[in-house]
């Protein structure tokens, strides 16, 4: 069973700071079934990056991923208001074909 | 404009009954890998179920043997039928289209959701 675990579960920054956002999978992972997704309060979740370091269509260039193997990282270079928000890792795994996703990190005002 | 509706969400008693329809409209969901996914109150995003382009269908082990996917193609309509309901099935339920066909694979159109309470 594939298993994401994130990190930190919780994170408090000011508007204007630096977030690293980890996630952890629990086996070798394929990069291009990587992904991750930012969720705001009553919202459906939105694709952010994919293939670990690919940006969605109309996801700002301060949102940036990386990692590879069982380590991948969301950066949000410059915190903006509406950044604050739940972040969701997901990976996609072949046999069978299943899709896993991290628990969350809450990323909030502090 | 790409969009998807779900509909058919509401209170069910435990061991009933309930199908979900997700309507889509800019997209041919025939021609796409698509997902349900749920999220019960105050938790986390889990996968339940995908319908490839194929035909070919797969579900989570919490829902396999109660859940069936399917899809309607005149309708270009996605649909998610649930029965044996019991009160750890109780989220929003959202579809979502997998991006997959370019070697990628991540969900990049989502529904707005609706509520099942068991």
């Amino acid at each position: 069973e594939f298993v994401l675990t994130q990190s930190p579960v919780t994170l408090s920054l000011s508007p204007g700071e630096r977030a690293t956002l980890s996630c952890r999978a629990s086996q070798t992972s394929n990069s291009r079934y990587f992904a991750w997704y930012q969720q705001r309060p009553g919202q459906a979740p939105r694709l952010l990056i994919y293939g670990a370091s690919n940006r969605a269509t109309g996801i700002p260039d301060r949102f940036s991923g990386s990692g590879s193997g069982t380590d991948f990282t969301l950066t949000i270079s410059r915190l903006e208001p509406e950044d604050f928000a739940v972040y969701y890792c997901q990976q996609h795994d072949d046999s069978p074909p299943v899709h896993t996703f991290g628990q969350g990190t809450k990323l909030e005002i502090k | 404009e790409v969009q998807l509706v779900e509909s058919g969400g509401g209170l069910v008693q435990p061991g009933g009954s309930l199908r979900l329809s997700c309507a889509a409209s800019g997209l041919t969901v025939s021609g796409h890998h698509m997902n349900w996914v749920r999220q019960a109150p105050g938790k986390g995003l889990e996968w339940v179920s995908a319908i490839h382009s194929g035909g070919s269908v797969y579900y989570a082990d919490s829902v396999k043997g109660r859940f069936t996917i399917s899809r309607d193609n005149p309708e270009n309509t996605l649909y998610i039928e649930m029965k044996r309901l019991t009160a750890e099935d109780t989220a929003v339920y959202y579809c979502a289209r997998d991006r997959a066909g370019d070697g990628f694979a991540a969900f990049d159109i989502w529904g707005q959701g609706t509520m099942v309470t068991v």
